[in-house]
């Protein structure tokens, strides 16, 4: 089993839909938390940090349940320019390795 | 400012051949770290460098595996006896402090390498 499994892809939304990522991690030890953005032959690129209370940055919004071990990431009002991959990262040790799921594609459409 | 570069960009080599890899990271970040991604398995640690040491190894798949950092800054990862397995994209990623969890990392382009 991975350490960090992501909802199988692809996901193809039109244009102005809401969509959701879901995550779950298996170290219960795991202390930080992110999305990444990866667009198509590029490097990974913070989308953002996940924090316990939740977190918003425009049209993103971040959930974490330690609980449950379990992350999620709502796009609402998709655009085009969202198209990627997006990658639920953990983090648990000192040294800060990050520890990557296999990533969602979006592909969102006109 | 300038961010982390990786030469080369691409890199094709025979089996068992040696290959080097160089990252320059964002000046001043004193962590560095490797990855790799591979088709079907996502990205990989590999190495965490905090200066010119390697405190977490844990992640290099064998001993054909070896990196080093000199001057706190340029990291090489070299690859000795490269196996068709090898091929991957590897990447690079520096940040500011001390490696600390939840520092944000800055990856660079990659390095595309194939093992004919």
């Amino acid at each position: 089993r991975k350490e960090v499994e992501q909802d199988p892809g692809p996901f193809n939304v039109p244009e102005g839909a809401t969509v959701a990522f879901n995550c779950t991690y298996s170290n219960s030890a795991s202390q930080s938390f992110f999305w990444y953005r990866q667009d198509c032959r590029k490097e990974p690129k913070l989308l953002m940090s996940v924090y316990s209370s939740g977190n918003e940055d425009g049209r993103f919004t971040a959930q974490l349940n330690r609980a449950s071990q379990y992350i999620s990431l709502l796009i609402r009002d998709s655009k085009l320019s969202d198209s990627a991959t997006y990658l639920c990262v953990v983090s648990y040790n000192q040294g800060g390795k990050l520890i990557f799921g296999q990533g969602t594609e979006l592909s969102v459409k006109p | 400012g300038a961010g982390v570069s990786q030469s080369p960009s691409n890199k094709v080599t025979e089996k068992g051949k040696d290959v080097e890899l160089r990252c320059d990271p964002i000046s001043g970040h004193t962590a560095l770290y490797w990855y790799r991604q591979s088709l079907g398995q996502g990205l990989e640690f590999l190495i965490y460098f905090q200066g010119n040491s390697a405190p977490d190894k844990s992640g290099l798949p064998s001993d054909r595996f070896s990196a080093e950092r000199t001057g706190g800054s340029v990291s090489t990862l070299t690859i000795q006896r490269t196996q068709q397995e090898d091929s991957a994209v590897y990447l690079c990623a520096s940040s500011l402090g001390g490696g600390g969890v939840g520092e944000t990392q800055y990856f660079g382009p990659g390095t595309r390498l194939l093992v004919l």
